[in-house]
């Protein structure tokens, strides 16, 4: 069973916010969620991520996140999307692991394509 | 500006051959990384290594080894290819922040076994 679950694909107008969501399951009390952006070359970016501990939304840039710790979900926000925003998005979980060591699982991306 | 090149870019192989897939990082981090990229998956982590000389096993690293000579350079190995080893196999290296470690990727390599 995936621990990171995410939609497949979804779809919006440029201008528009763009919500894509994903649920995680773990048992540690601290974590982190990350957000990774995959481009049309392959190239992976990374855009934000939001520690367990910290009950503030995190912001970058027209990237933000709601979450919701309680439910083990969070969202990427995208504001005022365009066209060049399109491509796959990831999220992924980094925990602690037995050995002191951070791993991160993945989900299996959101397709997003913007239409102009 | 950081930097992860991979090579080659393609690569078709035959089952039962030898292929090796390189990666070099200019970033100067010591945690280097590969993945492997299967449709309706996410990352899936092979190898990785903390520094020069060492590596470490992955989620799968079953058919696969890994070689790290250098802080630069990092390789992924297979022995003896199979077509379930189809796949894009991605680089990457970290900047060593624990758990908020940020990967910079290359741009991946897609292998294809005959």
């Amino acid at each position: 069973a995936q621990r990171v679950t995410q939609v497949q694909s979804t779809g919006s107008s440029q201008w528009g916010e763009v919500t894509l969501d994903c649920s995680y399951e773990t048992s540690e009390y601290s974590y982190l969620i990350l957000w990774y952006r995959q481009l049309f070359s392959g190239e992976m970016v990374f855009l934000i991520y939001q520690p367990s501990f910290d009950t503030q939304n995190q912001r970058s840039g027209h990237y933000s996140v709601v979450f919701q710790k309680s439910f083990k979900s969070i969202s990427l926000v995208i504001s005022a999307s365009q066209p060049e925003d399109s491509g796959t998005y990831f999220c992924a979980l980094s925990e602690l692991t037995g050995d002191s060591n951070y791993q991160l699982i993945w989900g299996s991306g959101t397709k997003l394509i913007i239409k102009p | 500006e950081a930097a992860v090149t991979q090579s080659p870019r393609n690569k078709v192989a035959v089952t039962g051959g030898k292929v090796t897939l390189s990666c070099n990082q200019t970033n100067n981090h010591n945690n280097m990384y590969w993945y492997r990229q299967d449709t309706g998956h996410g990352l899936r982590l092979i190898h990785y290594s903390y520094g020069a000389g060492s590596t470490e096993k992955g989620d799968i690293p079953d058919g696969y080894k890994a070689s790290r000579p250098s802080q630069e350079n990092f390789s992924l190995i297979l022995e003896l290819a199979t077509p379930s080893q189809t796949s894009v196999y991605f680089c990457a290296s970290g900047d060593g922040r624990g758990d908020a470690e940020t990967l910079y990727f290359g741009s991946g390599t897609r292998l294809t076994v005959l």
